[in-house]
């Protein structure tokens, strides 16, 4: 069965570094998220993105966030200058699109980020 | 704007007991709503969803859930729990194609 993957599942890094993680969506699929879930709280959407473009973003998606599909297959997240509370898990979702039916999204299993 | 309440943040059962998980949301529209379930260093797996066609909806596993409108509620059963069923579960209201509002998820632990 198609499945989302993500990598790394964990990325130790330092405040102020850069990031980027990484996700293959289901090959068929057209529309891709990002969703964080800090430690205890609440899973959070960041960005939908179709067709080469942002098509949704939320607050928490600011000027240090950006997202990109580099190829085919892959789906980035990068984070420029990562700060203490951008430590959470980000969950790469993805979803066919196109009718009522087929937006279901398919989560990855998500990469665990700690900031130190 | 939208929101989910997950009324219980723990329930735990006995094995081959029924399970109850309450979830209320709140929409300014006609919502969808589903329930995923996440087991532990695994990723969120879409257990069942509710899209305007029938109110009682069955998923995997055994579960199913009922959509309530005049009571805002879908909340997520099983007849019998299964020690393999202990995981978070979340319910989950979305606009269509649009992005998903997740609860705080609920842990439901099941005990032999």
């Amino acid at each position: 069965e198609p499945e989302v993957t993500q990598t790394p599942s964990h990325q130790v890094t330092q405040m102020g570094q850069e990031v980027i993680l990484r996700c293959v969506p289901i090959s068929n699929h057209l529309y891709f998220y990002w969703y964080r879930q800090i430690l205890g709280q609440k899973v959070e959407f960041l960005v939908s993105f179709y067709n080469n473009e942002i098509s949704e973003k939320s607050e928490i998606f600011d000027d240090q966030f950006s997202v990109e599909r580099p190829d085919g297959s892959n789906f980035t997240l990068k984070i420029r200058s990562t700060k203490l509370e951008d430590s959470a898990m980000y969950f790469c979702a993805s979803s066919e699109g196109g009718t009522r039916n087929s937006y279901e999204q398919y989560f990855g299993p998500g990469t665990r980020l700690t900031v130190t | 704007a939208q929101s989910v309440t997950q009324l219980d943040s723990h329930v735990s059962v006995s094995e081959g007991t029924p399970v109850l998980l309450r979830c209320n949301y709140s929409s300014s529209y006609s919502p969808s709503l589903f329930w995923y379930v996440q087991h532990p260093n695994k990723g969120l797996q879409l257990l069942l969803k509710y899209t305007s066609a029938a109110t009682l909806v069955k998923g995997i596993n055994g579960f199913e859930a009922e959509f309530k409108k005049s009571e805002t509620s879908f909340h997520l059963t099983k007849p019998s729990a299964h020690m393999s069923d202990a995981a978070e579960y979340f319910c989950v209201v979305s606009k269509g194609y649009s992005t998903l509002t997740f609860g705080k998820g609920t842990m439901l632990l099941v005990s032999p």
